[in-house]
């Protein structure tokens, strides 16, 4: 039962075009979202997250869009850049009063100069 | 740097086997998490700790255990060590019990042979 759910495993852009990930969920009671990237023998990174409260949330050229109606959530990125190659979790929580993540199974995003 | 540490970075042993995995979390943060990801496996939530006490569980063996001390570090033990227990073993941290921020640590490679 894989409640979080990214679809592309993989995904590539030129440099400076925009670069869209996508994400899935299905349990409803999930409040609270964030996308984590992720580079070879590195730890997850935090970049952005959003509460089910807001449909829109912007970090410098890192936007991350929440549909609640489509369960669907996604991650702009503008203008790529060839150090944004890694790749990207989506996560989501709050179907417990915990801070347990349920992760996405990642999508490589990789930048052309 | 997330701030979150972990020890040691690569573990090599041999099946039947225990192992400990430390975690030193982020000055300030009361939670600690740990995240197991098997090849192409996302990362996968095995058990929260918050201040010391066991918050939440997911799909962790019987046969690994975690605890987290006075000083908030914390410590996953894995026994009787099979070859499918072999993944990327991840700490992370943060300051509220859910729906925040975690910072994950760069990780501990276990190789079961």
């Amino acid at each position: 039962d894989q409640q979080v759910k990214q679809n592309s495993p993989s995904l590539s852009v030129q440099e400076g075009r925009i670069s869209i990930l996508n994400c899935d969920y299905t349990n409803s009671m999930f409040d609270y979202f964030l996308w984590y990237k992720k580079y070879p023998a590195e730890g997850p990174t935090f970049l952005i997250s959003i509460s089910s409260i807001k449909d829109k949330n912007e970090d410098g050229r890192f936007t991350v869009f929440l549909n609640k109606s489509a369960k669907h959530l996604s991650l702009h990125i503008v203008p790529s850049q060839p150090g944004d190659s890694a790749v990207y979790f989506c996560a989501a929580s709050g179907s417990s009063n915990t801070g347990k993540l349920i992760f996405g199974q990642g999508t490589t995003l990789q930048v052309k100069p | 740097d997330s701030g979150v540490t972990q020890t040691p970075k690569h573990l090599i042993t041999a099946t039947g086997q225990r192992v400990t995995l430390r975690c030193s979390p982020r000055s300030g943060d009361l939670s600690v998490y740990w995240y197991q990801q098997s090849l192409d496996q996302g990362l996968q939530f095995l058990i929260q700790y918050y201040n010391g006490e066991e918050r939440a569980k997911g799909n962790i063996l019987e046969r690994f255990s975690a605890q987290q001390f006075p000083d908030l570090h914390s410590e996953l033990n894995l026994s009787s060590l099979e070859l499918g227990d072999s993944a990327l073993y991840f700490c992370a941290s943060s300051v509220v019990t859910s729906g925040g921020e975690q910072f994950f640590g760069p990780g501990t490679r276990l190789t079961v042979l």
